[in-house]
């Protein structure tokens, strides 16, 4: 199974750029990358899923180099409702690899 | 999102007690999971179902079983509750070759 290593928590400010960097040392050829993002005493809603190189969505972008040993989930000029804890999933097309580690809190300061 | 919905959203018994945990969607996937996650920490699987006649045990299923009485319906049940098995429980539906996952409200679970 790729197991992910991501920042425990990360803070940041109103309008700024954040950058959330996994590490998937692991990762199979079939495997995506996906970010979740959930908020307390709810559950994970998806962000955003990419293969390689570089996806973009209303919501976040996701960069993957070439070799995928990591990604990096960049959500632009974030606000206080950003606030959330975000989850980096490398997922296996027969969709069993599927292990939420502890997630990064991201906490946006006013 | 009312696509996938649970119930009871929230729960209190007794150790020793029978409870279910049931899970709907509306989102015509055939994959559905159930997992539990503990304060502060991350989700963990419990078991998956990729159809109605395949049922998988995910890494925490002791304790724990399972039905899938159709393509929309997964329900949980803890046959005697222990106070270890507190926590908040989230059924989730999957698709595509990927597995996006859409989750449910939550139902928090409490054993005394």
């Amino acid at each position: 199974l790729a197991k992910t290593t991501q920042p425990i928590s990360m803070d940041s400010y109103e309008g700024q750029e954040v950058n959330i960097t996994c590490s998937h040392n692991n990762i199979a050829t079939n495997d995506y990358i996906t970010w979740y993002q959930q908020f307390p005493s709810q559950g994970p809603r998806f962000i955003i899923q990419g293969y390689k190189t570089k996806v973009t969505n209303e919501v976040a972008s996701l960069f993957i180099p070439a070799d995928r040993k990591s990604s990096t989930l960049s959500l632009p000029r974030v606000s206080l409702s950003d606030t959330a804890v975000y989850y980096c999933l490398v997922v296996g097309a027969a969709g069993n690899k599927l292990t939420f580690g502890g997630g990064t809190r991201v906490l946006v300061k006013p | 999102d009312a696509d996938v919905t649970q119930t009871p959203r929230n729960r209190i018994t007794k150790t020793g007690k029978r409870i279910m945990l049931e899970c709907s969607q509306t989102k015509g996937h055939d994959r559905m999971y159930w997992y539990r996650q503990d304060p502060g920490l991350g989700l963990r699987l419990i078991y998956y179902s990729f159809d109605v006649k395949d049922i998988n045990k995910g890494e925490i299923s002791d304790g724990y079983s399972v039905s899938r009485q159709a393509q929309a319906k997964f329900s949980l049940s803890l046959e005697s509750a222990i106070p270890n098995q507190t926590a908040l429980y989230f059924c989730a539906t999957g698709t595509g070759a990927s597995d996006t996952q859409y989750f449910g409200p939550g139902t928090r679970l409490t054993v005394l």
